[in-house]
């Protein structure tokens, strides 16, 4: 069974700061890869996604990830963050050409203005 | 606007009743999923659509839940004699078939259960 395991639970970052959030996912074969970023009182959207090609994924507001296959991980980078960006972020996977995505338990980011 | 739509928004019910929640997907979408997200967790899995055929349940979905999409359109997660464990945010989304489709979620029906 696939899993996804996100390092940081909360997160609290000064503007312009870096970050990187860490995910790692437990499934040998193929697999899909999404960042999905929920605002306060908004629904899930989606960040980002791998699904071949260049392991460099850039995605939307200046985010991009990172697919490492031997350390089954992806994690999620943005250099300078904004108070904006106060959010809580997903890690998923699915795999196995099944369409269940499985989602990591999430991190909370706030940023400091 | 044309995302995935759900309703109703809030539900509070009793324990032991009956509730029904309805979720538009993206028009052009043919596949519909349903999630399950409780407090601090990430959205679960429960099950998957396309078209009207239910293709994929999660052993999450008990025998009080049953899911429809009768006409390949809308969608209705019922769950019967509800507990207070299935309080929680009841999400839906839409894809578009495909190998590298994403799925596009809904704003959520939050069901509490008293």
């Amino acid at each position: 069974a696939q899993s996804v395991s996100q390092h940081n639970h909360h997160v609290i970052l000064s503007e312009a700061a870096s970050l990187e959030l860490g995910c790692n996912y437990s499934y040998g074969g193929t697999v899909n890869l999404f960042w999905y970023v929920q605002y306060p009182g908004q629904h899930l959207q989606l960040l980002l996604k791998y699904f071949s090609g260049d392991p460099l994924v850039k995605g939307i507001k200046g985010f991009e990830a990172e697919f490492i296959k031997s350390k089954f991980s992806f994690n999620l980078r943005k250099p300078s963050v904004q108070w904006s960006d106060t959010a809580e972020y997903f890690c998923a996977v699915n795999s196995g050409g099944y369409q269940k995505v499985t989602f990591g338990i999430g991190t909370k980011l706030q940023v400091i203005p | 606007d044309t995302g995935v739509s759900q309703d109703p928004r809030h539900k509070i019910t009793k324990r032991g009743q009956n509730v029904t929640f309805r979720c538009d997907p993206i028009s052009e979408h043919n596949r519909l999923y349903w999630y399950r997200q409780t407090l601090g967790q990430g959205p679960e899995f429960l099950t998957y659509f396309q078209n009207e055929a239910q293709l994929e349940k999660s052993r999450l979905l008990s025998d009080r839940f049953s899911a429809e999409r009768p006409k390949g359109s809308f969608s209705t997660l019922e769950i019967q004699r509800t507990e207070q464990g299935d309080s929680a945010m009841y999400l839906c989304a839409s894809s578009s078939a495909g190998s590298t489709d994403t799925q596009y979620f809904g704003p959520g029906t939050r069901l509490t259960v008293l």
